[in-house]
């Protein structure tokens, strides 16, 4: 089956500036997360979609980070205006299912350096 | 809250040896899940092994085994006849049962393989 794809693979961008994301989940699966994975730490999640509603924003930076999924399949993250502690990977991921028993299957994601 | 600890930043050792890497958590919860992912250099995140609470049988992927203490509430990944492809950051992660698979992450291990 093909993977989570995410583009673009890298970004460079001057502060101030916005800059989108791009993810397309594996066939099928209804659970999307973003994830925001600054060097040095593990991944924090931004926002978690079942289908096309969001289950969980409470980490996403609402004055400048938005993301939607419309239709219930790809999802596009968007930040603007960015800042220089934007800088990091931004996984996207995907499962079947909204159970532990269902895992996570990640893109490759995107990094994102801001100066 | 829930917190993950890896205490070891970096770790190397020589292809074909054992190597265990370190991974302790704090909760108050008695149904819960932990996982360790590895992520090599293509920051891809790949799901290495899963261990459900409940289960007291220590869980097993072919060279990668655990060491499930939860009264200690630690969790330890063992490799075993390590190869060089086995190089990459190895994150240990927590979920509560029923919690829509939020993800508590430790910091990560940098594991090297050396030929």
């Amino acid at each position: 089956e093909a993977g989570v794809a995410q583009s673009p693979r890298y970004k460079i961008i001057e502060k101030r500036q916005s800059v989108a994301f791009w993810c397309n989940p594996i066939s099928g699966h209804a659970t999307l997360y973003w994830y925001q994975q600054i060097l040095g730490q593990g991944p924090k999640l931004l926002i978690q979609f079942q289908n096309n509603g969001v289950v969980d924003d409470s980490q996403l930076p609402k004055d400048r980070f938005s993301a939607e999924r419309l239709k219930g399949v790809d999802s596009t993250l968007k930040i603007q205006p960015a800042k220089l502690e934007d800088s990091a990977v931004y996984l996207c991921a995907s499962s079947i299912l909204l159970r532990g028993n269902s895992p996570l299957h990640f893109g490759n994601g995107t990094r994102l350096t801001v100066t | 809250a829930q917190t993950v600890t890896q205490s070891q930043p970096e770790m190397s050792v020589q292809e074909a040896e054992t190597v265990t890497l370190s991974c302790t958590y704090d909760t108050s919860e008695n149904n819960y899940y932990l996982f360790w992912y590895k992520q090599p250099p293509s920051r891809q995140m790949i799901l290495v092994i899963r261990q459900e609470a409940y289960k007291q049988q220590n869980a097993t992927e072919n060279r990668f085994s655990v060491n499930f203490q939860k009264a200690a509430k630690s969790f330890s990944l063992k490799i075993s006849d390590s190869q060089l492809g086995d190089t990459a950051m190895y994150f240990c992660a927590f979920m509560k049962r029923g919690s829509n698979y939020q993800l508590i992450w430790g910091a990560g291990t940098k594991l090297i393989i050396k030929p």
